[in-house]
């Protein structure tokens, strides 16, 4: 089975300084992986996807991720952290359910706090 | 992108009544739905998938016979949570993939709160 893992379940930044939300990923073959982004009390929003194209993905709100096959890696950054990117933040990987069901994979999450 | 409404997106409701949740794929046909279910401060856990027409498939250790499921049309499936208790609180999530597309759209969720 595939899974994801993201490392800080944590983590707090200034405003106007660098995000850097870790992901990782085990996968047998080449994997979809998403961003999703979840604001209180709401469901999920895509912030960008890799379905095998280009390495690096950008994605809404200025945020982009790069996939690194040889680190099985695809960390989502920003370059400059606003108040409204306060939220928690999801990486999901594809996989083949027992039921021949494709399905998302979620990682456990990371709550991202600006400081002002 | 497209749009999946979920209602309510709140609802309380007695010990032993049943509620039932609806998604619905807005502007495109939704060939897959998920239910997911979130419990506090932690990640989102698949309950079950369904395929437009066909029974739905439930994880491991999701019971059936309690989170019934039925996928009756390409824009609308619902989650009927039958003889609900107050262990059944929760964050409801569904999503919706459209045959032609790679990421799965999610609804706004529901609140459930068993009294």
């Amino acid at each position: 089975a595939q899974s994801v893992t993201q490392l800080g379940s944590h983590v707090s930044v200034s405003e106007g300084a660098l995000v850097l939300l870790r992901c990782n990923y085990s996968s047998s073959v080449p994997p979809y992986l998403f961003w999703y982004v979840q604001y209180p009390n709401q469901g999920l929003q895509l912030l960008l996807k890799y379905t095998s194209a280009a390495t690096l993905v950008k994605g809404i709100n200025g945020f982009e991720a790069e996939f690194k096959k040889s680190e099985t890696s695809f960390h989502l950054t920003k370059p400059s952290a606003h108040m409204s990117d306060a939220a928690e933040y999801f990486c999901a990987v594809t996989e083949i359910s027992n039921f021949g069901n494709e399905k998302l994979t979620f990682g456990t999450g990371t709550r991202l706090t600006i400081i002002p | 992108g497209a749009v999946v409404s979920q209602h309510p997106s709140r609802v309380i409701c007695k010990s032993g009544t049943s509620v039932k949740i609806e998604c619905r794929s807005l502007d495109f046909q939704a060939t897959t739905m998920f239910w997911y279910r979130q419990f506090p401060k932690q990640s989102l856990m698949l309950m079950a998938t369904s395929n437009e027409g066909s029974k739905a498939t439930y994880e491991q250790g999701v019971e059936k016979d309690k989170f019934l499921i039925n996928h009756a049309s390409l824009t609308l499936s619902t989650l009927t949570v039958t003889s609900a208790h107050p262990e059944d609180s929760s964050f409801y999530i569904c999503s919706a993939r459209g045959l032609s597309r790679t990421e799965a759209f999610f609804g706004q969720g529901t609140r459930l709160t068993v009294v």
